[in-house]
């Protein structure tokens, strides 16, 4: 069974600011890694995904996340925040199965 | 860009009364899923559905739940007698194909608060 762990429930940037948003996970099978990005009022978007092969994935609005198997950690960065990346993300693994397995989110907020 | 659609986007009901939250997957998918969030918890699995059959389902997905689709556009989510706890935000999502290669798109949502 998996499971996905992000540390910080909240992360307050200035604008312009980079940031990291911190995921960890433990599984015993090989696991697929995904971040989601939920704006206010809408649906789960997918940001980017990791399924094999290079370590460093990137992903739409500049953002990039490391795949570390040895720190079973998959934590999203970027290195320049504007006040429209205000919004809750979610990490989520995939093995074994079908279904996503969530982390409990981390609300970033932008500030000027 | 294809949509997932939910409606409705907020829904409150009394204990014991039967609730139907509704999605409209993307029209050329096939597999499809409900997921729910408790209010500061983890979004959850709750099951999944392809070829008019469930094919995974979760602990949560007992006897009160059940999953439909009537008419071959709606993909519904019954919960017959409601509990306080089942008050969530409820997410709806389709694929067009099974495996990870296949990206999910998900619905923005029911939030169902029963009183």
């Amino acid at each position: 069974a998996q499971s996905v762990t992000q540390l910080d429930s909240q992360v307050p940037v200035f604008e312009e600011a980079p940031v990291e948003l911190r995921c960890n996970y433990s599984s015993s099978v090989s696991v697929y890694l995904f971040w989601y990005v939920q704006y206010p009022n809408q649906g789960l978007q997918l940001l980017l995904k990791y399924l094999s092969g290079s370590t460093l994935v990137k992903g739409i609005n500049g953002f990039e996340a490391e795949f570390n198997k040895s720190q079973t950690s998959f934590h999203l960065r970027k290195p320049s925040v504007h006040i429209s990346d205000t919004a809750e993300y979610f990490c989520a693994a995939q093995g074994g199965s079908e279904k996503l397995v969530f982390g409990k989110g981390t609300k970033l907020t932008v500030n000027p | 860009e294809p949509e997932v659609t939910q409606t409705p986007s907020h829904q409150v009901t009394q204990m014991g009364q039967e609730v139907i939250l509704r999605c409209v997957p993307i029209s050329n998918h096939l597999y499809f899923y409900w997921y729910r969030q408790i209010l500061g918890q983890k979004v959850e699995f709750l099951v999944s559905f392809y070829n008019n059959e469930i094919s995974e389902k979760s602990e949560i997905f007992d006897d009160q739940f059940s999953v439909e689709r009537p008419d071959g556009s709606n993909f519904t989510l019954k919960i017959r007698s409601t509990k306080l706890e089942d008050s969530a935000m409820y997410f709806c999502a389709s694929t067009p194909g099974q495996g990870v290669a296949y990206g999910y798109t998900f619905g923005s949502g029911t939030r169902l608060t029963v009183v």
